[in-house]
């Protein structure tokens, strides 16, 4: 079955980055795009941008632009996202999603405070 | 950017009753393709979300037929006929015609 598994907790001080991780399982990793979704506590869903594992092509939200770096690792079926120069404002859970958000990880709490 | 408008925030409901939540998009959501990409996800407490309809009407495998949706264009609605225990949770309409995907603000269901 498919599954992404994500990683785990992050806190972090601000102008630190972090790099979250996806691992992918139960399909071809390279035939889908995959998704980074944000979630504040207010509980509203940002799309970040996504990543052709096959190709490495990105597409971001301008929102998120300087602020995401998505990679793969095809060796692996993982991907990731860094997060850079953090402010408390990234503080969030962070999802990556596939399948055309049909099938989504766990989440990682990332939490940004001094 | 796509705005998506849900309503309402939250309903509050019996087991067994039937509810409907709208939302509304900014723009067309039907894609060069003619397809139109609106979705329909629940959070249930604690969990990440799960996708219940995709495009518009398309139930997700292992969803009840309890849930479903219509619209077109600019405007849908997810019903929930008879609510059950497990149906409680925030529901989001999301579109991924246009980028950047944008997702409506949730509607929380929660027992009367």
């Amino acid at each position: 079955q498919v599954q992404l598994q994500q990683s785990g907790a992050e806190l972090a001080k601000p102008g630190s980055s972090v790099k979250i991780s996806c691992k992918a399982s139960g399909y071809t990793f390279t035939s889908y795009a995959m998704h980074w979704i944000k979630q504040t506590t207010g509980q509203a869903l940002e799309w970040t941008g996504y990543i052709a594992p096959g190709s490495g092509g990105t597409k971001y939200n301008e929102k998120f632009k300087g602020k995401a770096t998505l990679t793969v690792d095809k060796s692996s079926s993982t991907a990731y996202m860094q997060l850079s120069s953090l402010t408390p404002v990234d503080t969030a859970v962070y999802y990556c999603a596939s399948w055309g958000l049909k099938y989504w990880g766990q989440g990682v709490m990332v939490t940004v405070s001094s | 950017d796509v705005v998506m408008t849900q309503t309402p925030p939250s309903l509050s409901v019996a087991i067994g009753q039937s509810v409907s939540i709208s939302c509304k998009s900014s723009q067309s959501l039907v894609y060069s393709d003619g397809k139109t990409y609106l979705h329909w996800l629940l959070q249930s407490p604690g969990r990440s979300p799960k996708r219940l309809i995709y495009q518009v009407s398309n139930l997700g495998s292992g969803v009840p037929d309890r849930f479903s949706g219509t619209g077109s264009q600019k405007d849908f609605t997810l019903k929930i006929s008879r609510v059950e225990a497990e149906d409680l949770g925030v529901y989001y309409c999301a579109q991924t015609t246009h980028f950047p995907w944008t997702f409506g603000g949730g509607t929380k269901l929660e027992l009367k």
